[in-house]
């Protein structure tokens, strides 16, 4: 069955620019995460979205840093004025909600030159 | 704030032998556990969890882990290892139905 799609797979960029991420989440699954991986800072949590409440932004480390979920399906995560530590594999999940394991894509390799 | 520590960053077996990959867990409260795996250039795939229930929890690709909680540990085992079990896996905590907290990873290599 399909997965967790999210594309690109990889994407270079200059300094300075915007990126944008996307991810589409395993049908019917209600609740939405990004993550970022890094060697420095390993997995760390970013966003999640949960069926139409408001999403929890805590662990968006800038302002530079923004998602949305539209429609309760399809997110995109968008980083502003990209910086060098923005380097990262960025990983977006998905669940049936509750405690039910995520189910990860194979996420978006960020350079940042 | 939840947390797990993966005390080892790598683990070497020999195929055919027993593994163990450690997680100890600091939670107030019912810890909800799992552990996940990761291949090169490839997203976690979700091994086992435990919620609440029996200590041996069985998951897939013949892994289990126990839950402990006398000693704050749920550690990931397998009874006889195979080269493709070579990995970096994940233990990870969640409190609520939100976002997972991981450990720093723990590489494992099984020896041919």
């Amino acid at each position: 069955g399909a997965g967790v799609s999210q594309s690109p797979s990889n994407k270079v960029t200059e300094k300075g620019k915007d990126v944008e991420l996307r991810c589409d989440p395993i049908s019917g699954h209600t609740a939405l995460y990004w993550y970022r991986q890094s060697l420095g800072q390993g997995l760390e949590f970013l966003i999640y979205f949960q069926g139409n409440s408001a999403p929890d932004k805590s662990g968006l480390p800038s302002d530079r840093f923004s998602a949305e979920r539209t429609g309760g399906s399809v997110s995109t995560l968008t980083i502003q004025r990209t910086q060098q530590e923005d380097s990262a594999v960025y990983l977006c999940a998905s669940s049936s909600g509750g405690n039910q394991p995520q189910h990860f894509g194979d996420g978006t390799r960020l350079s940042i030159l | 704030a939840q947390s797990v520590a993966q005390p080892e960053d790598q683990v070497n077996v020999a195929e055919g032998n027993p593994l163990t990959v450690k997680c100890t867990y600091s939670v107030s409260g019912n810890p909800y556990l799992f552990w996940y795996v990761q291949y090169p250039n490839r997203g976690l795939q979700f091994l086992l969890k435990y919620i609440t229930g029996d200590n041996l929890v069985k998951g897939s690709y013949g892994f289990e882990a126990e839950f402990n909680k006398s000693q704050t540990s749920f550690h990931l085992k397998k009874p006889s290892a195979l080269v493709s079990d070579s990995a970096l896996y994940f233990c990870a905590v969640v409190r609520s139905a939100r976002q997972l907290t991981f450990g720093s990873g723990t590489q494992l290599t099984v020896l041919p």
